[in-house]
């Protein structure tokens, strides 16, 4: 299974932008790069995803490298409520069907 | 409103004792997911099914069983050859296309299993 790779912790301020990496480089042709973010005590929430194409939503940004071996999370101005931990995820569409499979995240603290 | 329920929240096993983890949605998902967390951990995938009557083993499936008689319903049974269950256990649904990979997850919001 393609595996991604992210920083453990990251620290932001209040009303600053966050970025947060994540490296992807066995990453197949076909393969979604999702993200999803987790508050205390709660399930995932599913935040972006994409394929080769930057893209934006009312929560995030996702921005995608060229060779596609790595893509970047941008919460543009962060704050209390941001804090979770945000999970990068690649979907492996093998015979059987979808499947995903979750690394350990990117902590994320928010300073007021 | 639709969504994925999880019950019950908070839930304790005896030793040798089995235990079965309800999981019901609504949102007409084909796709369901049973995942466990432990303390400052990541997920890890238990079974997964994508449609009524079958499922696949994901990464730590020993201990654990699962059945999928009908599409809202997809129950996890923590056995007693599960020797470490206390952890955070959630429950995934998606929408099911054969070479989609675009689908997102919806997650209920988890039953944490403890052992006394």
């Amino acid at each position: 299974d393609a595996k991604t790779t992210q920083p453990n912790s990251m620290e932001s301020n209040e009303e600053e932008p966050v970025h947060l990496p994540c490296n992807h480089s066995t990453i197949s042709g076909t393969d979604y790069i999702h993200w999803y973010r987790q508050l205390p005590s709660q399930g995932p929430e599913y935040v972006i995803h994409g394929l080769t194409s930057n893209v934006n939503n009312r929560m995030a940004s996702l921005a995608i490298a060229e060779d596609r071996k790595s893509s970047t999370l941008i919460l543009h101005r962060a704050t209390l409520r941001d804090a979770a931990v945000y999970y990068c995820i690649l979907r492996d569409v093998g015979a059987a069907g979808n499947k995903l499979t979750f690394g350990g995240g990117t902590r994320v603290l928010v300073k007021p | 409103d639709g969504g994925i329920t999880q019950s019950p929240k908070y839930l304790f096993r005896k030793e040798g004792q089995n235990v079965t983890l309800s999981c019901e949605q609504n949102l007409n998902h084909d796709a369901m997911y049973w995942y466990r967390q432990d303390p400052g951990q990541g997920l890890r995938l238990i079974y997964y099914s994508q449609i009524v009557n079958d499922f696949q083993k994901g990464d730590i499936a020993e201990g654990y069983s699962v059945s999928r008689e009908k599409k809202e319903s997809f129950p996890l049974t923590v056995t007693s050859a599960q020797k470490n269950p206390t952890a955070f256990y959630l429950c995934a649904s998606s929408m099911r296309k054969q070479g989609r990979s675009n689908e997102k997850l919806f997650f209920g919001s988890g039953t944490q299993l403890s052992v006394l």
